[in-house]
């Protein structure tokens, strides 16, 4: 059974700040993984999907990593702002269904 | 909007109602999911459709919970009896069996269970 851990589980960092978010799976038998933003109350907006063929991707600010093998990916954010205050999701696809299966989060607050 | 739409936005009811959510997908998108999420959790699997097939259910999707697609498009999630459990986000998300299986979510519906 797939497991998805996120951590940290919160973070709070001053404006400006790069950071890294952590996501970790059991198996890798992965097709691709995705990140996700959820702000409060919202539904989930993608930004990032990394086919399991795939190293890294890039969106702006963002920078998304995959050791397939190790079964972890990272979210880099570079140059944080208030506006990047959300929950940040982790997902992995694939293993003999079609289903997403999402870790945790973390929720990040930036401080202006 | 062509983006993925649920009805209604939040629901509150009295335990042992039920209730009935809509999705409709992204035109032509012949996938269709279902996830459930709770406070402080992640959303988790209940159902997928292709076009009008529901080909695979989650554990959680127990005998008081039904989901329908009838002609491919729309789907509705339907809560029998409803318990104080089912408080939750409920979350439709669609896709393109070809392209790379990105699921696209709505804004999802809160079930607030009195």
């Amino acid at each position: 059974k797939q497991e998805v851990t996120q951590i940290p589980a919160a973070l709070s960092v001053p404006e400006g700040e790069n950071l890294v978010l952590n996501c970790s799976f059991t198996d890798s038998a992965i097709y691709n993984l995705q990140w996700f933003r959820q702000d409060p109350g919202k539904g989930l907006t993608s930004l990032l999907l990394i086919q399991s063929s795939q190293r890294e991707q890039t969106s702006g600010r963002l920078n998304a990593s995959l050791d397939k093998s190790s079964g972890r990916s990272t979210l880099y954010i570079a140059a944080s702002q208030p506006g990047d205050s959300a929950t940040y999701l982790c997902a992995v696809y694939g293993g003999g269904s079609e289903k997403l299966v999402f870790g945790k989060g973390t929720k990040l607050t930036v401080n202006p | 909007d062509t983006g993925v739409s649920q009805d209604p936005r939040h629901k509150i009811t009295k335990r042992g109602q039920n209730v009935t959510f809509r999705c409709d997908p992204i035109s032509e998108h012949n996938r269709l999911y279902w996830y459930r999420q709770t406070l402080g959790q992640g959303p988790e699997f209940l159902t997928y459709f292709q076009n009008e097939a529901q080909l695979e259910k989650s554990r959680l999707l127990s005998d008081r919970f039904s989901a329908e697609r009838p002609k491919g498009s729309f789907s509705t999630l339907e809560i029998q009896r409803t318990e104080q459990g089912d408080s939750a986000m409920y979350l439709c998300a669609s896709s393109l069996t070809v392209a790379k299986n990105i699921q696209y979510f709505g804004a999802g519906t809160r079930l607030s269970v009195l």
